[in-house]
């Protein structure tokens, strides 16, 4: 079935170090991408989104890519600090009420 | 930016009791709310969608007798787990849609134990 994935399970960087969290996606009909972070007994907070006719899109330390030919969408926080320390997820936007698919998520440690 | 609460945090309830969970948007109308489960280590399942004023739509082995939502209004989704056993402990999640975009925000959860 269709599902959203993620190629590496654990991330480990030292402060300051640009993180790259990547994510592997199969539903090529789907348009709307998002990267959300989650920290320990907390819901997910919203980080940046992307739509299909989009390459690139920037937030404050964070960029998202994707790249459609591949399926394949990446986040990459500049300057890693310990706060962005926890478990990110993409989702990808499916089904007619917008609900999303979860890929399996990555934790990022951040080394002080 | 938009906030959505969900009410109790935790909550420890014996085996066979109903637990209600309450989602809110704050400052803004959901027509859409949508219930996660997280087991420990695990990503987000999607559970059912809540629409205002309509049934719910369940996911694929989710019981609706089981699991009841009502969202009676544009700011309030509530989610019974009945007859609660064991085995559903979990960290519930819920998230609403804004209206007229697609971006969705997630509660903070409610770590249910059921003894």
């Amino acid at each position: 079935g269709e599902s959203v994935g993620l190629h590496l399970p654990t991330l480990s960087v030292q402060e300051g170090d640009n993180s790259i969290i990547n994510c592997a996606y199969s539903n090529s009909a789907s348009d709307y991408f998002i990267w959300y972070k989650q920290e320990s007994g907390k819901g997910p907070q919203f980080i940046i989104d992307i739509r299909s006719n989009m390459d690139k899109r920037q937030g404050q330390r964070v960029t998202v890519l994707l790249n459609k030919t591949v399926k394949h969408l990446s986040l990459q926080i500049a300057a890693t600090q310990p706060g962005d320390s926890a478990v990110y997820f993409c989702a990808e936007k499916s089904g007619s009420q917008g609900n999303l698919i979860f890929g399996k998520g990555t934790k990022l440690s951040v080394k002080p | 930016g938009a906030v959505v609460s969900q009410h109790p945090s935790w909550v420890i309830c014996k085996s066979g009791t109903s637990v209600k969970i309450e989602c809110r948007s704050l400052d803004f109308q959901a027509t859409t709310m949508f219930w996660y489960r997280q087991f420990p280590k695990q990503s987000l399942m999607l559970m059912a969608t809540s629409n205002e004023g309509s049934k719910a739509t369940y996911e694929q082995g989710v019981e609706k007798d089981k699991f009841l939502i009502n969202h009676a209004s544009l700011t309030l989704s509530t989610l019974t787990v009945t007859s609660a056993h064991p085995e559903d402990s979990s960290f519930y999640i819920c998230s609403a849609a804004d209206r007229g975009t697609d971006t969705q925000y997630f509660g903070p959860g409610t770590r249910l134990t059921v003894l």
